[in-house]
């Protein structure tokens, strides 16, 4: 399995600020994504971090909001830009398992509230 | 576009009762299967993974069956404990996205002592 830390863990800021979220794994890792889980909702995914190359955005995400770095293979940060009220979420980094099982591995969220 | 269905929504049970979580899904084109757990306010634990070309796995209490061609899957938990609160979601991989997981809703669960 891998080990994921994400920072911060937490935050409140004020809308129209940004904010990154970094993501930090154990071990090299090829897939690596980002999730959205607005309150009292399931997760969304935002974007695969792509190593070297832009992120893949899925439909309704876009760069000019989210953009995305990942300058290896076990990091990566998500930043949440021009805030409004309605980013407030939970935001949670995934790794899959190099294996043929694929299987996925969260970090702990970072739970923004935007004011 | 594959769909995810968690029921019930809620679930509240005595302590030592057995728990059924179901789960179904529209596309059986699935890699895989994967149950989490996540506790308020936290990240998602990996409970259990299941491949498309299996139709159980077991650790300790939980135990969940897949039925691909059905579109279903259940994670039982057996003799339920107070520490088994917390809300459970599942989440499929299909065979044309790499990675990518779709999630249901979520069960959320509490076990009273």
């Amino acid at each position: 399995s891998a080990v994921i830390s994400q920072k911060p863990s937490r935050d409140i800021c004020q809308r129209g600020t940004s904010l990154t979220i970094q993501c930090q794994v154990d071990s090299q890792v090829t897939m690596m994504f980002w999730y959205r889980q607005q309150p009292g909702q399931s997760l969304t995914l935002i974007a695969t971090a792509n190593q070297g190359s832009e992120a893949t955005y899925e439909s309704g995400f876009v760069i000019d909001k989210f953009p995305i770095s990942r300058p290896n293979l076990t990091f990566s940060t998500l930043t949440v830009s021009n805030m409004s009220p309605e980013d407030s979420s939970i935001y949670l980094c995934s790794v899959v398992s190099s294996s043929f099982s694929y299987e996925q591995y969260f970090g702990p969220g970072t739970r923004l509230t935007v004011t | 576009k594959q769909e995810v269905t968690q029921i019930p929504a809620a679930l509240s049970v005595p302590e030592g009762e057995n728990l059924v979580l179901n789960c179904s899904f529209t596309d059986s084109a699935i890699y895989n299967l994967q149950w989490f757990r996540q506790d308020p306010g936290k990240g998602l634990t990996s409970l259990l993974l299941i491949q498309s070309s299996q139709r159980e796995q077991t650790s300790g209490r939980l135990n969940a069956s897949l039925d691909k061609s059905s579109g279903r899957s259940t994670l039982y938990i057996a003799a339920s404990q107070p520490g088994d609160s917390a809300t459970y979601l599942c989440a499929v991989m299909t065979t044309d996205s790499w990675g990518k997981l779709q999630f249901g809703a979520g069960t959320q669960v509490v076990v009273t002592p």
